[in-house]
C-alpha cells in the first residue's frame, strides 16, 4: 500500500508555537500533498510538492520532501487556535491515498 | 464556483431503506470521487469516475451503487446497508487524469447513520 504514515498521531501545542508533522511513505511518488480537515467536515487542500522539489512555502506553511528517505514534513509556524484540525498527507501515483493523519490541537 | 456541494448533510436510514447521496460541482472537473471516513480514520477511497465512466471501484460491496449522470453530478445509491456502514461520506472532484496533478476539492460530507 502507498498509504502515508503521519507522525505524531496527535499533537498539542500553545498558540504561537510551531507545529511539525511528519509523513513517511513506502513507494515512489509523483507528488505529495497535504490536506487539513476540521472536525466532521471535508478536507481542504493545503499544498502540493512534486517529487523533484525539496521545499515549498505557502504563507505560514513549509513543506519539505526527502525522496531518498521517503518522507515529508509539514511545519506550521506561529500557530493559531484556528489551526486546530487533522492534517493528512496524501501520496499520489493514482489515485490519492491518504495517510492516517495527525490531530493538532492549538490551545489559546 | 469553486465548491463541491453534497446533500443531504445528515441522513438516518434503516437497514431496509433505499436512499441516495448527491454531489454536484460546477468547476468543469472531469474526475469525481466517493470516499468513506470513519471517526478518527483517514478517508478511504470507494469509487472514481473519470470522464463520466467508472474507472476505480475499490472492492466496495454492491449495497453501494455509484452513478454519474453527467460531468457535474455524482450519486451514491444506498440499499440494505448495515450499521457498520455508518460514516461520513465525502465527495471530491479534480480536473482529471490529464491535469498533471490530482488536487482534490472536497465537499463538506454527508453524515450517514444506519439503524
Amino acid at each position: 500500500s502507498q498509504q502515508g504514515e503521519e507522525d505524531p498521531q496527535a499533537l498539542s501545542i500553545q498558540e504561537g508555537e510551531n507545529a511539525t508533522m511528519n509523513c513517511s511513505y513506502k513507494t515512489s511518488i509523483n507528488n505529495l500533498q497535504w490536506y487539513r480537515q476540521n472536525s466532521g467536515r471535508g478536507l481542504v487542500h493545503l499544498i502540493l510538492i512534486r517529487s523533484n522539489e525539496r521545499e515549498k512555502h505557502s504563507g505560514r506553511l513549509r513543506v519539505t520532501l526527502d525522496t531518498s528517505k521517503k518522507s515529508s514534513s509539514l511545519l506550521i509556524t506561529a500557530s493559531r487556535a484556528a489551526d486546530t484540525a487533522s492534517y493528512f498527507c496524501a501520496t499520489e501515483n493514482t489515485p490519492l491515498v491518504f495517510g492516517k493523519g495527525t490531530r493538532l490541537s492549538v490551545i489559546a | 464556483d469553486t465548491e463541491v456541494t453534497q446533500t443531504p448533510k445528515h441522513l438516518v436510514m434503516g437497514m431496509t431503506n433505499k436512499k441516495s447521496l448527491k454531489c454536484e460541482q460546477h468547476m468543469g472537473h472531469r474526475a469525481m470521487y466517493w470516499y468513506k471516513q470513519k471517526a478518527k480514520k483517514p478517508p478511504e477511497l470507494m469509487f472514481v469516475y473519470s470522464y463520466e465512466k467508472l474507472s476505480i471501484n475499490e472492492s466496495v460491496p454492491s449495497r453501494f451503487s455509484p452513478e454519474c449522470p453527467n460531468s457535474s453530478l455524482l450519486n451514491l445509491h444506498l440499499h440494505a446497508l448495515q450499521p457498520e456502514d455508518s460514516a461520513l461520506y465525502l465527495c471530491a472532484s479534480s480536473q482529471g487524469p490529464t491535469s498533471g496533478a490530482n488536487v482534490l476539492t472536497f465537499g463538506a460530507g454527508s453524515r450517514l447513520t444506519v439503524l
